[in-house]
């Protein structure tokens, strides 16, 4: 089976922190994402990545960034962690090809900033 | 991308069948319909998806209306594990992403 694994299931950082969530996937997937998760807001793409050094703007870029320098490692990176971007983080990843099938989702980080 | 309306919740007795009902009018020809679920404090996961014949898979089947503008999802004998968000998306296979919306909350009652 696929898996992407997130390598905390919860974190507490202060505002103003640089906060680095990691993602890494073990099945060779071109493409990599970064959502968060809200309640009432559903689930909203951040970044996603479809090659290592490249990444693309999703929904709501705005206060994060992202590094991908190897193919099944894709961190997204809060510069300076404000109290309004606590909140569920959820790394996807999946095959390459421009088709929406087969996302495999990791757990899930659950960050709070206070 | 198609705008989707599903009910926001649902119940169903344990061992019975479920169906989940979306709609999606403004589908283009050429989108799949992805389903994926979220069980209680876990990521997305997939569930099934079509285009235009109905799908089965060991999880779910998919039945898809033939003017395409909705489709329904099959859980053929609901389990408790079966409590989960259920998403229906319908995507290109041009685009790279999944635009999730508020899904429909299934319990499932033992």
């Amino acid at each position: 089976d696929v898996k992407v694994t997130q390598s905390s299931r919860y974190l507490v950082k202060r505002t103003g922190e640089k906060v680095f969530l990691e993602c890494v996937q073990d099945m060779d997937h071109e493409n990599m994402f970064w959502y968060r998760q809200d309640p009432g807001l559903g689930l909203r793409l951040i970044y996603f990545s479809y090659d290592v050094k490249m990444k693309e703007k999703g929904d709501i870029p705005e206060g994060y960034s992202v590094s991908r320098e190897k193919k099944e490692r894709f961190s997204l990176i809060l510069e300076s962690a404000s109290t309004n971007q606590t909140s569920m983080y959820l790394c996807a990843s999946r095959p390459g090809g421009r088709n929406a099938y087969g996302y495999t989702f990791g757990s899930g980080t659950r960050l709070t900033v206070v | 991308d198609a705008k989707t309306t599903q009910p926001n919740s649902m119940e169903s007795n344990e061992e019975e069948p479920v169906h989940l009902p979306c709609n999606h009018s403004t589908i283009s020809g050429t989108d799949y319909i992805h389903w994926y679920r979220q069980l209680p404090s876990q990521g997305p996961e997939y569930v099934i998806h079509g285009l235009t014949s109905n799908v089965n898979n060991r999880m779910a089947s998919l039945a898809i209306a033939e003017d395409r503008k909705s489709s329904t999802l099959i859980l053929h004998r609901a389990t408790l594990r079966d409590a989960a968000v259920y998403y229906c998306i319908p995507s290109g296979a041009g685009s790279y992403q999944l635009t999730f919306g508020k899904g429909t909350k299934l319990s499932v009652i033992p």
